[in-house]
């Protein structure tokens, strides 16, 4: 039972358009939701994160809205870069579990020049 | 300033064999937590400590699993008599404190044959 959906596996965008990607969750005790990119070979690294009290946050050239309702949360990345090519991970924190992530599958996003 | 890591990067291991994973989190971070990734998945949590102690195992951990911190610094993972299904990414992540952002390492990539 996945708790954390990515249901776009890839997304390609054209350099300089907007990339937005997808997440829908499902239990409602999450409270913190976050962003990780992932390349070849390496961990996943932080990107941006959003409590469940905003419905938007913004870093640079990262947003991430928040819609409670609708248990949906996307990232729009302005303007897309070649170097934004990586894996994106969705995942949440409950309010009632320590720090225990739960991630969505992933969508591989590929920037073309 | 060193990020999370973890030794070996690659292991290929017959079926039956044990196999050990070694974790050495940012230096002052004092929670450390062990996911699992396998194929097209995001990581799946397995398990936490918070220095010395291990709060938290999931379902995933099976019997054939064993976690430790002995010293609330670095942390083991080992996996006795493996199976092909334990062939996965085995990342390792660690935490300043309890709701602290959790850095990743670049993961043991194990291989069971």
């Amino acid at each position: 039972d996945q708790q954390v959906k990515q249901n776009s596996p890839s997304l390609s965008v054209q350099e300089g358009r907007i990339s937005i990607l997808n997440c829908d969750y499902t239990n409602s005790m999450f409270d913190y939701f976050l962003w990780y990119k992932k390349y070849p070979a390496e961990g996943p690294t932080f990107l941006i994160s959003i409590s469940s009290i905003k419905d938007k946050n913004e870093d640079g050239r990262f947003t991430v809205f928040l819609n409670k309702s609708a248990k949906h949360l996307s990232l729009h990345i302005v303007p897309s870069q070649p170097g934004d090519s990586a894996v994106y991970f969705c995942a949440a924190r409950p309010n009632n579990a320590g720090n225990m992530l739960t991630f969505g599958g992933g969508t591989r996003l590929m920037v073309k020049p | 300033d060193t990020g999370v890591s973890q030794n070996p990067r690659h292991k290929i291991t017959k079926r039956g064999q044990n196999v050990t994973f070694r974790c050495d989190p940012i230096s002052e971070h004092n929670r450390l937590y062990w996911y699992r990734q396998t194929l097209g998945q995001g990581p799946e949590f397995l398990t936490y400590f918070q220095n010395e102690a291990q709060l938290e195992k999931s379902r995933l951990l099976s019997d054939r699993f064993s976690a430790e911190r002995p010293k609330g610094s670095f942390s083991t993972l080992e996996i006795q008599r493996t199976e092909q299904g334990d062939s996965a990414m085995y990342l390792c992540a660690s935490s300043l404190d309890s709701y602290g952002m959790q850095y990743f390492g670049p993961g043991t990539r194990l291989t069971v044959t």
